[in-house]
């Protein structure tokens, strides 16, 4: 099974700032890496898939970069809605698929 | 618009068996693997199982495997996760997803939340 992991758990930003969450690996997975968002009480969002194709509908300050074993979600200026969880999956052993354990982006 | 509505939530005791089923509209079901995730009170997503659009070959994580049944019927738009032998360790609120492209999940359900307690 690929382990991913994801750091840190909780990343306090300020309104504004940037903010770069990290995910990484036990193996490698190529390029087939997406980012969810999570909202308290709302089922998870994608975000990026393919490490840095956004979806559809999904603002450009978000980004997500790398391949293999490292791979980083960026939000260039966090807006207020930004704020909640986020989780990455690999889907290179499809469809046995794995996530992160998330990280929690709070107001600082 | 693709939409996802689960139903078949609720409380059981361990041992019990419990059925989900998710209604699917808006896009062309049988074209499309779907898969469930679940996530545990104030824990991660969890992958349990996925079935293929066309052949309905399918897919379980070790945590549900020979307790936990995936199908579909394409005529009726609807996924369905059988659960028996249900333990504690089972509650979460489960989703319906489905697989955008062989992985990334592009529209999820709202949840069902399934409790197992005595």
């Amino acid at each position: 099974e690929i382990v991913m992991t994801q750091s840190p758990a909780t990343l306090s930003v300020s309104p504004g700032e940037r903010a770069t969450l990290s995910c990484r690996a036990s193996q490698s997975v190529g390029s087939n890496l997406a980012w969810y968002q999570q909202k308290p009480g709302q089922a998870p969002r994608l975000l990026i898939s393919g490490a840095s194709t956004r979806a559809t509908g999904i603002p450009t300050r978000f980004s997500g970069t790398g391949s293999g074993t490292e791979f980083t979600l960026t939000i260039s200026s966090l807006q207020s809605e930004d704020f909640a969880l986020y989780y990455c999956q690999q889907y290179n052993d499809w469809p046995l698929f794995t996530f992160g354990g998330g990280t929690k982006v709070e107001i600082k | 618009e693709a939409q996802l509505v689960e139903s078949g939530g609720g409380l059981i005791q361990p041992g019990g068996s419990l059925r989900l089923s998710c209604a699917a509209a808006g896009f062309i079901f049988n074209d499309y693997g779907m898969t469930w995730v679940r996530q545990a009170p104030g824990k991660g997503l969890e992958w349990i199982s996925y079935i293929v659009g066309g052949s309905s070959s399918t897919y379980y994580a070790d945590s549900v495997k020979g307790r936990f049944t995936i199908s579909r019927n394409n005529a009726k738009k609807s996924l369905y996760l059988q659960m028996d032998s249900l333990r504690v360790e089972d509650t979460a609120v489960y989703y319906c997803a489905r697989d955008g492209a062989l992985g990334p999940i592009d529209c999820w359900g709202q949840g069902a939340l399934v409790t197992v307690s005595s």
